[in-house]
């Protein structure tokens, strides 16, 4: 089945510009959602679609994509932002019908 | 206010069953595809399957893994929506999520809101 490949850990300070990407064959014909999950936490989505983020998430968070790859972009990054990171896309050709990133850890220094 | 609250999850051996329910409020359940979606303890997420809603035919979806033995239904006059599990294996193990499936056209799909999770430990 496919895959969505992520950097497993990156760190940023605070008020600085961190960019976390995700690359995957199924990112070619689907557009990614990006979800933020702390410890002990139920999963949160920041981002969706070409680059729309849910009420209540702040607007330094920002998307893009490119071919087969799709990057979360948080602008000015706060200590509340520091959490695992993982993308998700459609599938139609894998054995999972959506497909998760490996997720990535950001570590706001 | 929006809000998926799952409950049943427990310990079971190997060969066991479990049945996790959802119970959804705050939007139109009835409208909505509901997702199951696990974590296994320290690795990341996993889809499992979907219900779509009945207007859109009632079907439903599975990972490879678990297709076979997971069944999901929903009973819109509850709100609820259910995870039948049988035939548990231990890497089963991990907290089930339980959130909507949301989508608009040109290939844009997203899973918002979460439920907490319940934790399902399949150990002899």
């Amino acid at each position: 089945s496919s895959e969505l490949t992520q950097d497993p850990a990156v760190s940023v300070a605070l008020g600085q510009t961190v960019r976390i990407t995700c690359r995957g064959d199924s990112l070619r014909s689907s557009y990614a959602s990006w979800y933020q999950q702390k410890p002990g936490q139920a999963p949160v989505l920041v981002l969706y679609g070409k680059n729309n983020r849910p009420s209540g998430i702040p607007d330094r968070f920002s998307g893009s994509t490119s071919v087969n790859t799709a990057s979360l972009t948080i602008t000015g990054t706060q200590a509340e932002d520091e959490a695992e990171y993982y993308c998700n896309s459609r599938d139609n050709s894998g054995d999972h019908l959506y497909v998760f990133g490996t997720g990535t850890k950001v570590t706001v220094l | 206010e929006v809000q998926l609250v799952e409950s049943g999850g427990g310990l079971a051996k190997p060969g066991g069953s479990l049945r996790l329910s959802c119970a959804a409020s705050g939007f139109s359940f009835s409208n909505d595809c509901m997702t199951w979606v696990r974590q296994a303890p320290g690795q990341g997420l996993e889809w499992v399957g979907r219900i779509k809603s009945k207007t859109d035919g009632g079907t439903t979806d599975y990972a490879a893994p678990v297709k076979g033995r997971f069944t999901i239904s929903r009973d819109d006059s509850k709100n609820m929506v259910y995870l039948q599990m049988n035939s548990l294996k231990t890497e089963d193990t991990g907290v089930y999520y339980c959130t909507t499936d949301k989508s608009i056209p040109a290939a844009v799909w997203w899973f918002d809101p979460w439920g907490q999770g319940t934790l399902v430990i399949v150990s002899s």
